[in-house]
């Protein structure tokens, strides 16, 4: 099982800061293979970023994906009030065929 | 725009199945991967598993051969049945889509439903 974490567990950040989330696999991973979603409470995860990299339908610019290998980030540029959410990475391949990191809570300092 | 509607009892005693369907809108079923992921009260997620076309799928090893999965073309849906529930099961259970059937580079999730409360409990 291809193993997914996330860093830090918590992030305490003011609106307009920036915020760089960690998620590193256990094995290598292929670019295409990793997403990112947010979830709020209460809510179903949204698609964020695929491809390691690239936006989904109508996410913002603030967010960015980047990464290779076994290390990937999110990149929030400057917190908006609604960005304060938990942010799970996902990776596709092995087995299962896809598995989530435990998620980084974004949470208002 | 697709949407996803997820139904079915919200209480399941132990040792019984637990039977979803997802209901899908805007688009047809054919020719995408169709999933069920699973999040447990203030945990993360667990991906359960996939049906696509023909009624092939494909699961979680950690649910021991408890998933079935069947696909419903001519109504749209999909659905999920996961055998021999214990509290373990107890959990808000998403129908996600997923990529093209064919498709290489679609590995990721882009439409949800907006989850279904499942309590096992006698």
């Amino acid at each position: 099982e291809i193993v997914l974490t996330q860093s830090p567990g918590t992030l305490s950040l003011s609106p307009g800061e920036r915020a760089t989330l960690s998620c590193r696999a256990s094995q290598s991973l292929s670019n295409s293979y990793v997403a990112w979603y947010q979830q709020k409470p209460g809510q179903a995860p949204r698609l964020l970023i695929y491809g390691a990299s690239s936006r989904a339908t109508g996410v913002p610019d603030r967010f960015s994906g980047s990464g290779s290998g076994t290390d990937f980030a999110l990149t929030i540029s400057r917190l908006e009030p609604e960005d304060f959410a938990v942010y799970y990475c996902q990776q596709y391949g092995g087995s299962p065929l896809f598995t989530f990191g435990p998620g980084t809570k974004v949470d208002i300092k | 725009q697709v949407q996803l509607q997820e139904s079915g009892p919200g209480l399941v005693k132990p040792s019984e199945t637990l039977s979803l369907t997802c209901s899908v809108s805007g688009g047809s079923i054919s020719n995408y991967f169709w999933n069920w992921i699973r999040q447990p009260a203030g945990k993360g997620l667990e991906w359960i598993g996939r049906i696509y076309a023909g009624g092939r799928t494909t699961d979680n090893p950690a649910l021991k051969g408890r998933v079935t999965m069947s696909l419903d073309p001519s109504n749209n849906l999909f659905s999920l049945h996961l055998s021999s529930v214990a509290a373990a099961d107890t959990a808000v259970y998403y129908c996600a889509r997923g990529g093209i059937v064919g498709a290489p580079g679609l590995y990721y999730f882009d439409y949800w439903g907006q989850g279904a409360l499942v309590s096992v409990s006698s």
